[in-house]
């Protein structure tokens, strides 16, 4: 099956910085890749995601690219603010069927400082 | 967008009973749900996949006669811990697509549930 790999697993930064997380798949038929947002105690909220067809999506702040052949996935945050603070999940799921499960990767816990 | 009610979001209940979670999609027809299960400080793990009108499908490890799942409707999952034990307590989370390929997952907002 599906082994999603994230890294790091703490990321501190200053306001203002960028932030980057990176994450690797094993299955190449995946071909659908959300980030995820996780606030204590809350569920995952989508934040951007982005499909094997494409190769970078950007919105606003958020930008995520994708390396099929290498099969890794990154998404980085510019601008950071103190409200980016959360723990962020990358995923993986070969889609296109009814049964297109979601692999997570271990999280990373974001914190930005002011 | 699409929205997931997951009730209740908070439920204690005694060794040895039942508690029942909801998990309803609010303004759209979901083919296909899914429930996880998370530990503290750790990832979302699935627990089983269902579609309606159809037996869930369980991953390996996970009890299908302690973890109901019934999804009896295109809007409606429910996911029962039989016979709660300590260990069971846990942070509970679904999620349902109407159709993966175009539109992705929605989550609910999680059930903490803690078994005394």
């Amino acid at each position: 099956g599906e082994n999603v790999e994230q890294h790091p697993s703490t990321l501190s930064v200053q306001e203002g910085d960028s932030a980057v997380i990176k994450c690797t798949y094993s299955d190449s038929a995946s071909n659908y890749f959300p980030w995820y947002k996780q606030e204590l105690g809350k569920g995952p909220q989508l934040i951007i995601d982005i499909r094997s067809n494409v190769g970078e999506k950007k919105d606003q702040r958020i930008a995520v690219t994708l390396n099929k052949t290498a099969k890794h996935f990154s998404l980085h945050i510019t601008e950071t603010q103190p409200e980016d603070s959360a723990v962020y999940f990358c995923a993986a799921s070969i889609g296109g069927t009814s049964y297109g499960k979601l692999t997570f990767g271990q999280g990373t816990i974001l914190t930005v400082h002011p | 967008g699409a929205v997931v009610s997951q009730h209740p979001s908070r439920v204690i209940c005694k060794s040895g009973t039942s508690v029942k979670i909801e998990c309803r999609s609010l303004d759209f027809q979901a083919t296909t749900m899914f429930w996880y299960r998370q530990f503290p400080k750790q990832s979302l793990m699935l627990m089983a996949t269902s579609n309606e009108g159809s037996k869930a499908t369980y991953e390996q490890g996970v009890e299908k006669d302690k973890f109901l799942i019934n999804h009896a409707s295109l809007t409606l999952s429910t996911l029962t811990v039989t016979s709660a034990h300590p260990e069971d307590s846990s942070f509970y989370i679904c999620s349902a697509s109407r159709d993966i390929t175009n539109y992705g997952y929605t989550f609910g907002s999680g059930t903490r549930l803690t078994v005394v």
